[in-house]
């Protein structure tokens, strides 16, 4: 399967527990979205990545969260000290610079206790 | 806040066509309309897009209005498995802009 992968797929934690999220992109493309998700709304935007430098970041993306692309390739997401607020589906996205059709994964869903 | 406007649910009956209506009265000349589905617990997946000419693809066809202030995606022969969540979405092609905006889109409901 070359399309975008997340991992894990599901994750539960307590709250106050740091929490990190891996996305592959499909494996040419150079655009990398990160969103969120909560129950019964769209998706909102949280940050990209054009390579490895981070190009835009929502105001939703508070200092408790940090993505990071160090090669230009896979990307991680963190989330410190996790609230229950922070329980959503994480969904990452890639394109390619020029054609912006995004791609999605099947996303990250994560439960804050 | 979206730029588009979307009916909150529909219901199609199994085998006949699905017509999803859109509204982005506001468009610009650059934006394109973009359409994506997303079934339940999965990520949204990519449909078609169009500027201002009708497009087709495998999946459904994109109807754009002439003043390009409305749009209708059809799935010509809807199945089970077509039940999902539709959004409409208009951005600007290439450019920095980054993120997609999605609204609450149109539940589609597709009945046997």
């Amino acid at each position: 399967d070359t399309g975008v992968s997340q991992d894990p797929r599901h994750k539960i934690t307590k709250r106050g527990q740091n929490v990190t999220f891996r996305c592959d992109p499909i494996s040419e493309h150079n655009r990398l979205y990160w969103y969120r998700q909560t129950l019964g709304q769209g998706p909102e935007f949280l940050t990209y990545f054009q390579n490895e430098a981070q190009l835009e970041k929502s105001r939703l993306l508070s200092d408790r969260f940090s993505a990071e692309r160090p090669k230009g390739s896979f990307s991680t997401l963190e989330i410190q000290r996790t609230e229950q607020g922070d329980s959503a589906m994480y969904l990452c996205a890639s394109s390619l610079a020029g054609h912006e059709t995004q791609y999605f994964g099947p996303g990250t869903r994560l439960l804050v206790l | 806040d979206a730029k588009t406007t979307q009916p909150t649910s529909m219901d199609c009956a199994e085998g006949r066509a699905a017509n999803l209506p859109c509204n982005h009265s506001t468009i610009s000349g650059n934006e394109y309309v973009y359409w994506y589905r997303q079934i339940h617990s999965q990520g949204p997946q990519y449909i078609i897009h169009g500027l201002k000419n009708n497009e087709t693809n495998e999946m459904a066809s994109l109807i754009i209005t002439e003043d390009r202030k409305s749009s209708t995606l059809i799935l010509p022969h809807a199945t089970l498995r077509d039940t999902a969540v539709y959004y409409c979405i208009v951005r600007v092609s290439g450019g920095s802009q980054g993120n997609l905006i999605f609204g609450k889109g149109t539940k589609l409901s597709v009945k046997p």
